[in-house]
C-alpha cells in the first residue's frame, strides 16, 4: 500500500518559472513531512521539512504548502534555476515508528535554460 | 566528518552469488537504515536499525539480511543473488540534534546478471 503519492512524475520548467511537486498521504499519524533532493549519482538530502501544525514553511526560493484537512503538501519552487534539476521525493514520518520515512514515488525536475 | 560511506560503489553479481554492502556512519547516529531505489519506486525501507544490536524489518527485507554490532557500521547482506535484486542501494543515519533527518550514503549500483 503506497502511502505517500507524489505527482507529477515529471516536470520541465523554463529558468525563472515556478515548480510545483504535490503529494498527498493516508496516515493522520504522520507528523513530519520532508522534502529530499537528489542529484545523478548521488543520495538524497534533506531540502526542507514541515510539520503539521504550520500552513507553511519558506527557506529561500523553497517553500512547503500544508493543507491537513486534506492530507496533502507541495514543494514549490520560485525563480527555479538549471541547477534546481534534480529528482525530488516527498516523504512523511511518524514518531515512534523508529524514525522510518515513507517516500513517494519521486519527480524528475528539468529546468531549461 | 566523512558522513555516511558506503562501499563498493558499483558491483556485478551473477544469479547465486553472495555479496556484503557495507555502511559506515561517524556521526555516532543511533538510528540507521537500508534503502533500495529502482526508477519511479521512490525508496523502500529493507531494513533498519535503532541502536547496535537491534535491528528489524522494513518495507523489503525478503533476500537481504543485515547486523549491527557497532554504532558506527551496518552491513547489508545478499545471500542467493536474483535479478530482483538489481538496484541502487542506500544507507542512511540519523540522531543527535536534528533526530529526524537522515543522511544518505552515495549509494552502491548493484546488478544481478
Amino acid at each position: 500500500q503506497q502511502q505517500v503519492k507524489q505527482s507529477p512524475q515529471s516536470l520541465i520548467v523554463q529558468k525563472g518559472g515556478i515548480s510545483i511537486i504535490n503529494c498527498a498521504y493516508e496516515n493522520t499519524a504522520f507528523d513530519y513531512f520532508p522534502w529530499y533532493q537528489q542529484f545523478p549519482g548521488k543520495g538524497p538530502a534533506l531540502l526542507i521539512a514541515i510539520r503539521p501544525d504550520v500552513s507553511e514553511k519558506k527557506e529561500g526560493r523553497f517553500t512547503i504548502s500544508f493543507n491537513k484537512s486534506a492530507k496533502q503538501f507541495s514543494l514549490h519552487i520560485m525563480d527555479s534555476q538549471p541547477g534546481d534539476s534534480a529528482t525530488y521525493f516527498c516523504a512523511a514520518l511518524r514518531s515512534g515508528s523508529a524514525r522510518q520515512l515513507t517516500f513517494g514515488s519521486g519527480t524528475q525536475l528539468t529546468v531549461l535554460p | 566528518n566523512a558522513g555516511v560511506t558506503q562501499t563498493p560503489k558499483f558491483r556485478i553479481l551473477k544469479i547465486g552469488q553472495s555479496m556484503t554492502l557495507q555502511c559506515t556512519q561517524d556521526m555516532n547516529h543511533n538510528y540507521m537504515y537500508w534503502y533500495r531505489q529502482d526508477p519511479g519506486m521512490g525508496l523502500k525501507l529493507i531494513y533498519y536499525s535503532v541502536g547496535a544490536g537491534i535491528t528489524d524489518k522494513g518495507e523489503v527485507p525478503n533476500g537481504y539480511n543485515v547486523s549491527r554490532s557497532t554504532t558506527e557500521d551496518f552491513p547489508l547482506r545478499l545471500e542467493l543473488a536474483a535479478p530482483s535484486q538489481t538496484s541502487v542501494y542506500f544507507c542512511a543515519s540519523s540522531g543527535g540534534a536534528h533526530y529526524n533527518e537522515q543522511f544518505f550514503g552515495p549509494g552502491t549500483r548493484l546488478t544481478v546478471l
